[in-house]
């Protein structure tokens, strides 16, 4: 089955600079690529996916990659804000909510 | 629309208790699911429903059952409680895969569980 791996585990940034989170996954079938965000005690939501027909993806500040070749995918979050500080989650499936893997989380700090 | 809500919020059980942790939606979708949420471990599968009369395993499904009789709700049974069930709980719903086309999952607020 799929393995996803996520890095770092934390993650420190002072506000203004940019972060990035990387994925790699096992499975070569996998096609379907979501961040979540995930603030604490809340619920995990999504921000920002990606299909395998698309190397790079962006939406304002965030924006994700895919190198479907070296099955590793990244979060990249632009000028920061302390309002990013959250747990954030990759997930990597072939394209079935049932088969999703979910890497096990980054915790990004954003220093004020 | 309330989406996806989950009861209770936080529950604490003796070890070989039985409780049911309860999962309602109001999207009219399909698919419902369930996850545990340990540290470090990310986000994992417990089992998962298509549509109403239909259940699944998941990735780590041993000491609960799930059933659908009702395409709003999907409640997670536990027979008898243990410590490794300690977990956070989300439940999630999306519409079935459409198009070919994977759709989005929106979760739960989450049932913090301790088992003592």
């Amino acid at each position: 089955g799929e393995n996803v791996e996520q890095h770092p585990s934390t993650l420190s940034v002072q506000e203004g600079d940019s972060a990035v989170i990387k994925c790699t996954y096992s499975d070569s079938a996998s096609n379907y690529f979501p961040w979540y965000k995930q603030e604490l005690g809340k619920r995990p939501q999504l921000i920002i996916d990606i299909r395998s027909n698309v190397g790079e993806k962006k939406d304002q500040r965030i924006a994700v990659t895919l190198n479907k070749t070296a099955k590793h995918f990244s979060l990249h979050i632009t000028e920061t804000q302390p309002e990013d500080s959250a747990v954030y989650f990759c997930a990597a499936s072939e394209g079935n909510n049932n088969d999703m893997r979910f890497g096990a989380g980054t915790r990004l700090t954003v220093k004020p | 629309n309330a989406g996806v809500t989950q009861t209770p919020k936080f529950q604490v059980l003796k070890t070989g208790q039985s409780m049911t942790l309860q999962c309602a939606q109001d999207m009219n979708h399909e698919y419902m699911s369930w996850y545990r949420q340990d540290p470090g471990m990310g986000l994992r599968l417990i089992h998962y429903s298509v549509g109403a009369g239909i259940t699944d395993q998941g990735e780590v499904p041993n000491g609960y059952n799930v059933s659908r009789s009702t395409t709003e709700d999907f409640p997670l049974r536990l027979l008898s409680a243990a410590p490794s069930q300690t977990s956070v709980y989300f439940c999630a719903s999306s519409y079935s895969q459409r198009e070919g086309r994977q759709e989005t999952q929106y979760f739960g607020p989450g049932t913090r569980l301790l088992v003592l």
